[in-house]
């Protein structure tokens, strides 16, 4: 399977705890997408980056999220201090930058904060 | 931030055609878009339109824009019971480096036999 793939698929943990989740995008793409998907709603956009360089993050993305991609391959999302607020989807998506309007997604990952 | 609208819900007996309609506020926008996803699954690129296009088809999809209006529609031929899914509509706003996507909140196809 050469597409998008994250884990993990599903993550529960209790409120104040920290998560972390990876993506890993499809071979040689350089640009890297977060986006937090919420019940009834699109995608919203979280960060990019191009390489290994976060170039863009969203108001969405407070203080307590964290994202590399220190290899410019895989790329980890963390967030400290969970909140109930943070339940939701988190879909990565990647592309490359000769074809940058095609946006590949991976599965995501489904967070429930308890 | 800009809008992407969509109706919530469509639902269309099997063989029928479907039209899934978008408007958008955006008019810089470069790329226009249609995803699709089912249940518990990530999104699916199902086609896209360069903006200075007005209609490209692609085997049962037809994508028709109208950028006068900012109005972007998705039909789907012969409709299947595997069509069964939410669509987004989405932009690629020429406003932002990195060409991230905004998106609708999705319209519910339900395909009934």
């Amino acid at each position: 399977d050469t597409g998008v793939s994250q884990n993990p698929r599903h993550k529960i943990t209790k409120r104040g705890q920290n998560v972390t989740f990876r993506c890993d995008p499809i071979s040689e793409h350089n640009r890297l997408y977060w986006y937090r998907q919420t019940l009834g709603q699109g995608p919203e956009f979280l960060t990019y980056f191009q390489n290994e360089a976060q170039l863009e993050k969203s108001r969405l993305l407070s203080d307590r999220f964290s994202a590399e991609r220190p290899k410019g391959s895989f790329s980890t999302l963390e967030i400290q201090r969970t909140e109930q607020g943070d339940s939701a989807m988190y879909l990565c998506a990647s592309s490359l930058g000769s074809s940058w309007q095609t946006q590949y997604f991976g599965p995501g990952t489904r967070l429930l904060v308890l | 931030g800009e809008d992407v609208e969509q109706s919530l819900f469509l639902s269309v007996r099997e063989g029928d055609s479907s039209v899934i309609n978008c408007t958008y506020t955006d008019s810089s926008s470069t790329y226009l878009y249609w995803y699709k996803q089912e249940p518990g699954a990530g999104l699916q690129l199902l086609t896209y339109i360069f903006s200075n296009m007005d209609m490209k088809q692609d085997q049962r999809l037809t994508v028709l824009l109208n950028k006068k209006d900012k109005h972007l529609s998705l039909r789907i031929a012969d409709t299947q019971t595997g069509d069964s899914a939410i669509y987004f509509c989405a932009e690629s706003p020429n406003s932002n480096s990195g060409y991230a996507l905004n998106f609708g909140k999705g319209t519910s196809l339900l395909v009934t036999p």
